[in-house]
């Protein structure tokens, strides 16, 4: 069964436009960390943010924000103003610590945004 | 510090033919791992380290082999290439504090087999 599942394949927005990626998880554990990763174009992955499952405030980081959810599982991610450079497919991952530190991905998500 | 070091960059290969993906981390991390990333399957785990000399398989380890002789370096083998194994491969060492692990990758290796 797949620990993470990044839904939307790929989406479109206009410059300017806010874009929500979701994600949803799976895990037995009660205790486990959640990613996200961008890949832009180039292909290098980068780190965004990580949360422990104690901590359910969401965060802001400037033009980005995270949304987590215990009770529905997810781990969204919002981008507000969207601009062209934030075009890339982003992941989102799960770290239990039953299972060490083996990483589960989602598929990812690709976003392009439209000048 | 280098990080998460990979070469090479890109690699074409001829069904058979048997090569060697280096990695290597100057961040002193016991925990190093393998990754491939196919179109729509995100990233899956190949083969993972704990320390030197112990290694163990990953959700799709078939095709590859790994060796963890110092803390620096993991090197992933292909024995015997296959189309099947054109991919982009991702190394990563690892640290973990207070339980929370944080993954640093390296730039990536795109293969491709004929």
């Amino acid at each position: 069964a797949q620990k993470v599942t990044q839904a939307q394949t790929e989406i479109s927005v206009v410059e300017k436009e806010d874009v929500t990626l979701d994600c949803v998880y799976e895990t037995r554990d009660t205790t486990y960390y959640l990613f996200w990763y961008k890949q832009p174009p180039s292909g290098e992955l980068v780190f965004l943010i990580r949360r422990n499952s104690f901590d359910e405030q969401n965060e802001i980081s400037g033009r980005y924000s995270w949304n987590f959810q215990k009770s529905t599982s997810s781990f969204n991610f919002t981008i507000t103003a969207s601009q062209v450079v934030d075009s890339a497919v982003y992941f989102c991952a799960l770290s239990e610590v039953t299972t060490g530190n083996q990483f589960y991905f989602g598929t990812g998500t690709s976003l392009t945004v439209i000048p | 510090n280098a990080g998460v070091t990979q070469t090479p960059k890109f690699q074409v290969l001829k069904t058979g033919q048997s090569m060697t993906l280096q990695c290597a981390q100057d961040m002193n991390h016991e925990y190093m791992s393998w990754y491939r990333q196919d179109p729509g399957m995100g990233l899956r785990l190949i083969h993972y380290s704990v320390g030197a000399g112990i290694t163990d398989q990953g959700e799709v380890p078939n095709g590859y082999n790994v060796s963890r002789s110092t803390t620096e370096d993991f090197p992933l083998r292909l024995l015997s290439a296959a189309p099947s194994q054109t991919s982009v491969y991702f190394c990563a060492s690892s640290y973990s504090t207070g339980g929370a692990w944080e993954q640093f990758f390296g730039p990536g290796t795109r293969l491709t087999v004929l």
